[in-house]
């Protein structure tokens, strides 16, 4: 059973656009929804993360918009980079647990 | 350590043979997380390990996957008579206590079964 779905599965940018990967959840329970930043090579890195007390949450190009109703959260990545490629995770976990349930990633290529 | 170190960091194996991936978490992280990469798909929980202990093994996926911990430190997956559909990247992750923040990957390893 697949608890986060992904989309989409791939995305390809122009250097300066926006980058946008979309999420939707099942489980009224999961309460913290991180995004995972993964290069070809290397273990998922955390890249920023909210909690359903906020509806958006910004770090410096990065915002994840978040919609409790809809049980739907994304990530934008502003003035995308070539840097910027990499694989993206987003994930959702519940209260205390100390599990992730991730979504299938989307592989985002950012064009010079 | 400085960061989760995860070894071999590629594997090619024959099918039917038991290969070993090992895990050493950053120092003082007494909790330890592996998870399966497959490809096109998401992370997949497999073993949560408290010190030494495995309060959670539901993500194995049968009973020729195992794991143990030693030391509070080092910890070992042992996969038994290998399938091809066993092939994948095997993560492990580390935290300061049993969380779902603070997670630490290693690189880890790249299992192929020929």
């Amino acid at each position: 059973q697949q608890q986060v779905k992904q989309s989409p599965q791939s995305l390809i940018v122009q250097k300066g656009g926006i980058s946008i990967i979309n999420c939707a959840y099942e489980n009224t329970a999961f309460d913290y929804f991180p995004w995972y930043q993964q290069f070809p090579g290397k273990g998922p890195a955390l890249l920023i993360a909210i909690r359903p007390d906020v509806s958006e949450k910004k770090e410096g190009r990065f915002t994840i918009s978040f919609n409790k109703s809809a049980k739907q959260f994304s990530l934008h990545i502003m003035d995308s980079q070539p840097g910027d490629s990499a694989t993206y995770f987003c994930a959702a976990s519940k209260g205390s647990s100390y599990k992730l349930i991730f979504g299938s990633g989307t592989r985002l290529l950012v064009r010079p | 350590g400085a960061g989760v170190s995860q070894s071999p960091s590629n594997k090619v194996t024959e099918k039917g043979k038991d290969v070993e991936l090992r895990c050493d978490p950053i120092s003082g992280h007494t909790a330890l997380y592996w998870y399966r990469q497959s490809l096109g798909q998401g992370l997949e929980f497999l073993i949560y390990f408290q010190g030494n202990s495995a309060p959670d093994k539901s993500g194995l996926p049968s009973d020729r996957f195992s794991a143990e911990r030693t030391g509070g430190s080092v910890s070992t997956l042992t996969i038994q008579r290998t399938q091809q559909e066993d092939s994948a990247v095997y993560l492990c992750a580390s935290s300061t206590r049993g969380q779902n923040y603070g997670y630490t990957f290693g690189s880890g390893t790249r299992l192929t079964v020929v």
